[in-house]
Parts: C-alpha cells; sequence; structure tokens
C-alpha cells in the first residue's frame, strides 16, 4: 500500500533562509506525488504536484519539489522563505484506488 | 476561480447530538470526498462519492456517518450521535475526473468540536 512519510513534524527557519521539508514515499506502482499547505484557519491548498515527465517540479508562491524514484523521495524546497510562508505542509500521495494519502505534515515556523 | 465551499466554519454541539456539515463542491466536479484532521494529527480519508454513491470508505465511517447530495450542488456529511472523539477539521473535496491529473480542490473545512 502507499504512504507517505514526513519525519520532520517540525522546522524553525530564519526568514530569507533556505528551507527543505523533506518527504518519503513507499510505493509499488506508477505515483502521483502532491504537495499542500495549509495557512492557519484556512483549507488545503494544492502548491504543486509531480505526475510524470521532468523531475523538478516547480509549484505557486516559489516552491518546488524534486521526485526521485532511487530515493523514493519527493522534498520540497524554497531558496528564500518568507514570513507568510508559515503554514503547515502536507506531503501526499494519490494510491491505486484513485486516493489522496496523506503525511503527518510538518509545521514551517519562520523566524524573524 | 471556482471554489469549494464549506459551511459553518466552526460548529460547536453536544455529544450524542446529530450535525451536518455542508459543502457546495465546483459546480462541474463529479466526484467528491470528505476528509477529516484531528488537531494535531494527518488528514484521513473518510469518504468519496460519484455518482450519487459512495465510492469508497474508510474504516472510520462507520454507520454515525452518512453522505448525501440533496440537490445537485450541496453535498453534506451526517454524524448521526456525535461523540468527543468526532471532534476535528473536516474538509470536502472535489474534483472533475477520475484521472490522477486532477487535482483534489479542497473547501477551507469545518471545525467541529463536540463537547
Amino acid at each position: 500500500a502507499q504512504s507517505v512519510t514526513q519525519l520532520d513534524s517540525q522546522v524553525p527557519v530564519f526568514e530569507e533562509a533556505p528551507v527543505e521539508l523533506r518527504c518519503n514515499y513507499s510505493s509499488s506502482v506508477s505515483v502521483y506525488l502532491f504537495w499542500y499547505v495549509q495557512y492557519p484557519n484556512q483549507g488545503l491548498q494544492l502548491l504543486l504536484k509531480y505526475l510524470s515527465g521532468s523531475t523538478l517540479v516547480k509549484g505557486i508562491n516559489g516552491f518546488e519539489a524534486e521526485f526521485n524514484k532511487s530515493q523514493t523521495s519527493f522534498h520540497l524546497r524554497k531558496p528564500s522563505v518568507h514570513i507568510s510562508d508559515t503554514a503547515e505542509y502536507f506531503c501526499a500521495v494519490l494510491n491505486r484506488d484513485d486516493k489522496i494519502i496523506f503525511g503527518k505534515g510538518t509545521r514551517l515556523h519562520i523566524l524573524p | 476561480e471556482p471554489e469549494v465551499t464549506q459551511t459553518p466554519s466552526h460548529q460547536v454541539t453536544q455529544m450524542g447530538q446529530e450535525v451536518i456539515l455542508r459543502c457546495v463542491p465546483i459546480s462541474n466536479h463529479l466526484y467528491f470526498y470528505w476528509y477529516r484532521q484531528i488537531l494535531g494529527q494527518k488528514v484521513e480519508f473518510l469518504v468519496s462519492f460519484y455518482n450519487n454513491e459512495i465510492s469508497e470508505k474508510s474504516e472510520i465511517f462507520d454507520d454515525q456517518f452518512s453522505v448525501e447530495r440533496p440537490d445537485g450542488s450541496n453535498f453534506t456529511l451526517k454524524i448521526r450521535s456525535t461523540k468527543l472523539e468526532d471532534s476535528a477539521m473536516y474538509f470536502c473535496a472535489s474534483k472533475d475526473r477520475r484521472s490522477g491529473n486532477s487535482p483534489l480542490h479542497f473547501g477551507n473545512g469545518t471545525r467541529l468540536t463536540v463537547t
């Protein structure tokens, strides 16, 4: 069965510093991978998705993620974070039953 | 851009009471979902709905839960007799087709507090 692991429950980062949020997946079939963001008191918003093709995927708000099949990873990166990036970030995989399976989430704290 | 809307944003209810959480999916979407997020935990799948019937449900979605699309625009989640452990954020989602190319669009959620 497909699953997603986000090893870091919280990541503190200084403003304007780079950040990487880690995500590893397990799947025996072709994968569709997603990153969703949840800003405080808001719903889930799609940041980016990997379906096929180029392994480097660019999303909204300057985020990007790289699909690495050999390491079964889909880490999310941003070269310079802003205070407005404070949110919870969820990695997700689409399973064979067409159901989104979410990781536990990583809370990104931006330090001034 | 079209949005999935959910009402109310926050619902407080007493244990044992029935609650109905309402969702208006994006108008041309055909696949509908409910997810929930207990505070501090991961977002969990509850149920998927297509062509006026449940496609799949999780083990969480027991007999206390039901879903309905009463009028072609609303998509509701009913909990018949709420328990304290039902307190969570409930997200409605929709998409236009089954393919994985089509991402889920989520609403802002309804925070359910059972006292």
